[in-house]
């Protein structure tokens, strides 16, 4: 079956470092792209950036260009997200998300998604 | 970017209703527009993908169709399960410019 599974709730303090992960199965990992999504609480989707595990090939939206980092490591076929330094405003649930491999760029399969709540 | 404007942004509707949502973006993508499902506490789930491509395992009641710029993800007859919020997705762009519709939050009448 393939999966992505999501590291577990994060509870931080502004100013804060964070990194959580994607863990990819039941797939060649190295092969399809990983995408991330945050949706703000009661908010829509929003598209955050892109990783191909294969190459470490990221595309970052321009919203979060800088903001925040993505990396993966095809060795444990895990994707990761991380934040230097937290803000409020980054209390979210994130997303991360399989690109279908095949000619249609559609977001294939989900994880269950990691809330990161960031609170003094 | 490319901006995907999805209309209405909430549709109260009862079982068995035929109930359409719009998806309009703000330049040409050729078909290349996916639709997902969200219930509350749970992650988005794929619907149609090529704007009328039906994944697998997906009931037939859900439709897509359009071209162009103009998009609709149509529900022939409601069921209980698919009162939750609908959101529409354009992958024509490059990979960092992927973007979300604001969502449809389907409500029971």
């Amino acid at each position: 079956e393939v999966q992505l599974v999501q590291s577990g709730a994060e509870v931080k303090k502004p100013g804060e470092s964070l990194k959580i992960s994607c863990k990819g199965s039941g797939y060649s990992f190295t092969s399809y792209w990983i995408g991330w999504v945050r949706q703000m609480p009661g908010k829509g989707l929003e598209w955050m950036g892109i990783i191909y595990p294969g190459d470490s090939d990221t595309r970052y939206s321009p919203s979060f260009q800088g903001q925040v980092t993505i990396s993966a490591d095809k060795s444990i076929s895990t994707a990761y997200l991380q934040w230097s330094s937290l803000k409020a405003s980054d209390t979210a649930m994130y997303y991360c998300a399989r690109r279908n491999g095949s000619y249609y760029y559609y977001m294939d399969v989900w994880g269950k998604g990691t809330t990161v709540t960031v609170s003094s | 970017d490319i901006q995907m404007t999805q209309s209405p942004s909430s549709l109260s509707a009862s079982v068995g209703d035929r109930v359409t949502i719009t998806c309009r973006a703000s330049q040409g993508i050729s078909n290349s527009l996916a639709w997902y499902q969200q219930k509350p506490g749970k992650a988005p789930k794929l619907l149609l993908y090529a704007a009328s491509r039906l994944e697998s395992g997906v009931p037939s009641r859900f439709s897509g169709s359009g071209s162009g710029t103009d998009y609709t993800l149509t529900i022939s007859s409601l069921q209980p399960e698919d009162f939750a919020t609908y959101y529409c997705q354009q992958y024509y762009s490059t990979p960092s410019r992927y973007t979300f519709g604001q969502g449809t939050k389907l409500e029971i009448k």
